[in-house]
Parts: structure tokens; C-alpha cells; sequence
């Protein structure tokens, strides 16, 4: 079965730059989610998008931003990177009808900081 | 705002063993959604399984099943016949029901590590 896409899955980028993390959701997925986890932490959530709209915010810092384009894939773009955006970051897909509250992961794309 | 909270930092049993998660939430919401989601070492995100608050019969998954007591605000985990690859950090989740057809996000708690010894 297919499964959330997201790309990179590893990252290495120097402070002050800026990276941009995409996910695919799986097929007929129209809801995508973002997460941060940090090393030891639980996942927090950051920000969904329902039918391309911004649907729900979560603890997203401001140089963070994300969109959904018209295929339903997302992207988080991040700037000013700091040492504790060092992270493993998730992007999660709903279907549109059924169990439309389910939520499934993607792999991750781990960002380290230098 | 709603909380999550998992007591058992760490929980270790022996395979073919049963052993129980445990998991309370609090919240002012009547509709909402439980999780347990399963983070192995590879760290990937897998669901385990899944509970309406409006239903009243305990969900269950082959050797998964949920004590889900919606007044007392827990819902705990069982795993029964344990296996080596139950071996994970195990994190329960709460979504809140939007009946606006938008996309909540989950508040998670702060994980149990569950060890399966050989």
C-alpha cells in the first residue's frame, strides 16, 4: 500500500539558512498534517492543511511557514534556522471520507543544525 | 487545551507476557478521538490503534485491545502474547472531533518505552 512520501529524508544545513521539507500525501488524502519532534520529545504539532486551506495551527514559530499546492502535496519552509530546529520532522496524511481522523506518517526528514 | 499525560516512563515484560500502557487525558470537548501510535528505533510513526469517544465498546486489533473509560478520562493499552518486535516507545494521542470538516492536529503524551525481553 502506498505510503506518505517526504523528502529529504536527511538534511544538514548551517544556522541562519533556510531549508524546505515536502511531503506527497498517500492517494486520495486530502488533509495534511506537520510535526517537530525533538530528540527524547514527544511530537508537536505544527500546522494542517484541510483541501488546501490552513485548517489548524499548532506551536509553528514564525520564520516557519507551509502551504498545500493543488496535487494535495505540502511544504514546510523554514528560515533563519536555529540550533534547536534540529528535529525529525513529520508530515502525516488523512483520508478525505472514512476514517477521515486517522492520521498516518510519513518516514520523517531529519534536520540537524550545525 | 487538552493534556495528555502517560505515568510509565518505562515498562519492561517478558515475551508472551501481557502488559498494559497507561494513559489519562484531560478535556472540555464530548467529541474527540484516542490514539496509541507505536515509534520503534527506526523512529516511523505506526498506528496501533484507534477510539471514537462516542463509542462505548472497547476498540480492539488482533493482540491489541483498549480499556477506553470515558468519565474517568483513560484510556489504557493492552498488549497481549508480547513479542520482541512490541519493543517501542508508545505514544497515546488525543484529537478533538471538528465538525467543520477541518484537519486538527494530535496532542501527544510523553511516551511510555516498552522493553519485550527475550
Amino acid at each position: 500500500a502506498a505510503g506518505v512520501i517526504q523528502s529529504p529524508r536527511h538534511l544538514i544545513k548551517e544556522k541562519r539558512e533556510t531549508a524546505t521539507l515536502k511531503c506527497y500525501p498517500i492517494p486520495r488524502h486530502d488533509t495534511v498534517y506537520w510535526y517537530q519532534q525533538g530528540p527524547g520529545q514527544d511530537p508537536q504539532f505544527l500546522i494542517s492543511f484541510y483541501e488546501k486551506m490552513q485548517s489548524d495551527k499548532g506551536s509553528i514559530p514564525d520564520r516557519f511557514s507551509a502551504q498545500q499546492f493543488s496535487d494535495y502535496h505540502s511544504e514546510l519552509n523554514m528560515s533563519s534556522l536555529e540550533l534547536g530546529d534540529s528535529a525529525l520532522y513529520f508530515c502525516a496524511s488523512s483520508p478525505t471520507s472514512g476514517r477521515a481522523e486517522t492520521q498516518y506518517f510519513g518516514p520523517g526528514t531529519r534536520l540537524l543544525v550545525l | 487545551a487538552q493534556t495528555v499525560t502517560q505515568s510509565q516512563p518505562e515498562m519492561s515484560v517478558q515475551e508472551a507476557e501481557t502488559v498494559t500502557l497507561s494513559c489519562t487525558y484531560d478535556t472540555s470537548e464530548n467529541n474527540y478521538y484516542l490514539f496509541w501510535y507505536k515509534q520503534p528505533p527506526s523512529r516511523q510513526m505506526i498506528l496501533v490503534i484507534r477510539q471514537e469517544a462516542y463509542k462505548q465498546q472497547n476498540a480492539t486489533e488482533n493482540r491489541f485491545s483498549v480499556n477506553f473509560q470515558k468519565a474517568a478520562k483513560s484510556f489504557s493499552l493492552k498488549i497481549s502474547d508480547s513479542q520482541l518486535g512490541d519493543t517501542a516507545m508508545y505514544f497515546c494521542a488525543f484529537m478533538k472531533h471538528n465538525s467543520g470538516g477541518g484537519a486538527d492536529g494530535l496532542t501527544f503524551g510523553k511516551g511510555t518505552h516498552l522493553i519485550i525481553q527475550p
